[in-house]
Parts: C-alpha cells; sequence; structure tokens
C-alpha cells in the first residue's frame, strides 16, 4: 500500500536558524498537504499543494510539490519557538488521507 | 461550534472497562474520520464515515473497536473491554465531501488505561 517517509524524524534547531523537512511517497500523489501539531493539540492544516512543482508560501512556511509528484518539502524559515511541534505530511489514499509518520522539531531559544 | 469538537478531553479507565468517545464535527461536513495516535508516534487510521455509513473500516485494531454515526453528524467510538495498548489520544477529523477534500482535526481524547 501507500506509504509516506518523512525525514528527518526529529531535529533540534536553534531560534533564528532555516529549518527543511521532507515527505516521499511510494506512490504519486495529486495533492499534498502540510499539517502541524502542537503538544496536546490535534493536527492543524498548515499548507495544501495541488499541483506539481507548485510552490506556496504561509507566512514563514514555504512548502513544494515535487516534480516527480512523489515528494514534498517543507521549508520554515527564521525559526522562533512557537514553532515546536509535530509536522505531517499527508497525501490522499483510497476514502483516506495516508499521513506520513512527522517530523518532531524542538526550537533551542 | 466552529470547530470540531471531542469529549471528554482525558479519559482515565480501568482495564477491562467500556469507553465511548465523541467526535462532533464541523457542521455540513459529510465525511468523518477518527484516527489513534500513540505516545511519540504517527496517526493510525481508523475509520471513515461517509454520511451514517463507513466505507473504510479497515483501520480498527480488533472486534473490540466499534464506531458508529448517526444523523450524518455526531460520531461515538467504543472500545469494549480496554486493554493497556489502547492508551492513546484519538483524533477525530471531518471534511466537506469527498475523502480527498482536507481534513480539519479536533483537539483529542487522550485516553489512558490504568
Amino acid at each position: 500500500g501507500q506509504q509516506l517517509n518523512q525525514s528527518p524524524q526529529s531535529m533540534f534547531i536553534q531560534e533564528g536558524e532555516d529549518v527543511s523537512m521532507n515527505c516521499t511517497s511510494s506512490s504519486i500523489f495529486n495533492t499534498w498537504l502540510w499539517y502541524k501539531q502542537d503538544p496536546g493539540e490535534g493536527p492543524v492544516l498548515l499548507i495544501a499543494l495541488y499541483k506539481a512543482g507548485e510552490l506556496t508560501s504561509n507566512g514563514r512556511l514555504t512548502a513544494q510539490f515535487g516534480i516527480t509528484r512523489k515528494d514534498s518539502f517543507l521549508n520554515i524559515s527564521a525559526s522562533i519557538p512557537s514553532d515546536v511541534g509535530i509536522y505531517f505530511c499527508a497525501g490522499p489514499g483510497t476514502y483516506k488521507y495516508i499521513f506520513g509518520t512527522g517530523t518532531r522539531l524542538k526550537v533551542l531559544a | 461550534g466552529a470547530g470540531v469538537s471531542q469529549s471528554p478531553s482525558n479519559k482515565v479507565t480501568e482495564k477491562g472497562k467500556d469507553v465511548e468517545l465523541r467526535c462532533d464535527p464541523i457542521s455540513g461536513h459529510t465525511a468523518l474520520y477518527w484516527y489513534r495516535q500513540s505516545l511519540g508516534q504517527g496517526l493510525e487510521f481508523l475509520i471513515y464515515f461517509q454520511g451514517n455509513s463507513a466505507p473504510d473500516k479497515s483501520g480498527l485494531p480488533s472486534d473490540r473497536f466499534s464506531a458508529e454515526r448517526t444523523g450524518g453528524s455526531v460520531s461515538t467510538l467504543t472500545i469494549q473491554r480496554t486493554q493497556q495498548e489502547d492508551s492513546a489520544v484519538y483524533l477525530c477529523a471531518s471534511s466537506p465531501g469527498a475523502a480527498e477534500e482536507t481534513q480539519y482535526f479536533g483537539p483529542g481524547t487522550r485516553l489512558l488505561v490504568l
């Protein structure tokens, strides 16, 4: 079945640094979603991508839909402490979205 | 309300007891999903509803788990004879229509089985 692999699994960074993470799929997706889950909360949608090659920004976040349609990337610029959390990618499967295993981000002030 | 709500927010129960978890989706959303998230893990799909029917129950881990949705709105996830390994956060999400549409998550119910 379809699988989504995210890397890195976790990362510690200094406040102000840029962050990059990616998500790869074993099959082609037509949509990529990126969610963030704050500690103790449910995931919240950050960015949705619908077209191969698409580059979309949301404040300090930028996500790209890979041209192979099997990967996506999320970048966070000038990280701040509230960026801490788990970042999930997701793509549509049959009847449901498939979620990656998450990238756990910790920002050191 | 404006978002997906879940109750209770926290539940502590003893091994062997039954528990019911409730999800109120966003008004008008026809699709509803349940996920389980164990500590430090990703999202494990449990079940998907479209209206009151469940086209996909493939994620339910055992026959101790069941879910229903009535009136195309509120859903209840029931775990019978709870086990310690059932301890997790149970997340509910809804989307406007087709499963391919963006899902909006509730805050989750944190279940601890002692």
